[in-house]
């Protein structure tokens, strides 16, 4: 079966800085990724998934992820984090089984601060 | 365009008590639906899904249940609540079966058991 990690519960960052948000993902079979972003008290929102093709993926409010089958991972990146980024992330694996059932990681929280 | 909804969007029932909430899909057909609990600090756990009426897969043994009446309507229920039931409720869909489908969630039942 399935399984993801996600290894930093909370990540603190300054307005304009660099962020990654870590995932790895362990799987004997071909998966798809994906990456969803929680406001407080909200559901999920998208924000990319990869399917297959380049493994650079670009997705909402400029973020973007690579997926790296060797070392199985699909890092989130943004190059210039905004104060509305402060959310719970999580990355989420569905394996290519015939039918999709996500499997989610603990979440990342996402601390942006002036 | 399709929107998922749940209510109550907030409960707050004694031990012991049932439990009913409610998600409606509208906007598309024969979806593949989901509850998903998440707790605090322990990411999304997949409780129940569906693939049409009257058909529930359970994930997790517990003293909850599921059911769906209609195409685009899926139901939680507990007949006694216990305090670990708390946790905030989401409901997905997905189009169609293949693992590479997005699922898009609702805004959620925060449930607290006292």
């Amino acid at each position: 079966a399935q399984s993801v990690t996600q290894l930093d519960s909370q990540v603190p960052v300054f307005e304009e800085a660099p962020v990654e948000l870590r995932c790895n993902y362990s799987s004997s079979v071909s998966v798809y990724l994906f990456w969803y972003v929680q406001y407080p008290n909200q559901g999920l929102q998208l924000l990319l998934k990869y399917l297959s093709g380049s493994t650079l993926v670009k997705g909402i409010n400029g973020f973007e992820a690579e997926f790296n089958k060797s070392q199985t991972s699909f890092h989130l990146r943004k190059p210039s984090v905004h104060i509305s980024d402060t959310a719970e992330y999580f990355c989420a694996v569905s394996e290519d089984t015939g039918f999709q059932k996500l499997v989610f990681g603990t979440g990342t929280r996402l601390l942006v601060s002036p | 365009s399709q929107t998922i909804h749940q209510w109550p969007a907030t409960l707050v029932q004694p031990v012991g008590s049932p439990l009913s909430l409610e998600c409606t899909v509208e906007g598309t057909s024969n979806p593949n639906l989901y509850w998903y609990r998440q707790a605090a600090g322990r990411g999304l756990q997949l409780l129940f899904y569906s693939v049409g009426i009257g058909q529930i897969s359970s994930e997790v043994p517990q003293n909850l249940s599921a059911s769906r009446p209609q195409d685009r309507q899926f139901i939680l229920s507990s007949k006694k609540l216990l305090l670990s039931d708390s946790g905030f409720y989401l409901c997905a869909w997905s189009p169609g079966q293949g693992p590479y489908n997005e699922q898009f969630f609702g805004p959620g039942t925060r449930l607290t058991v006292l």
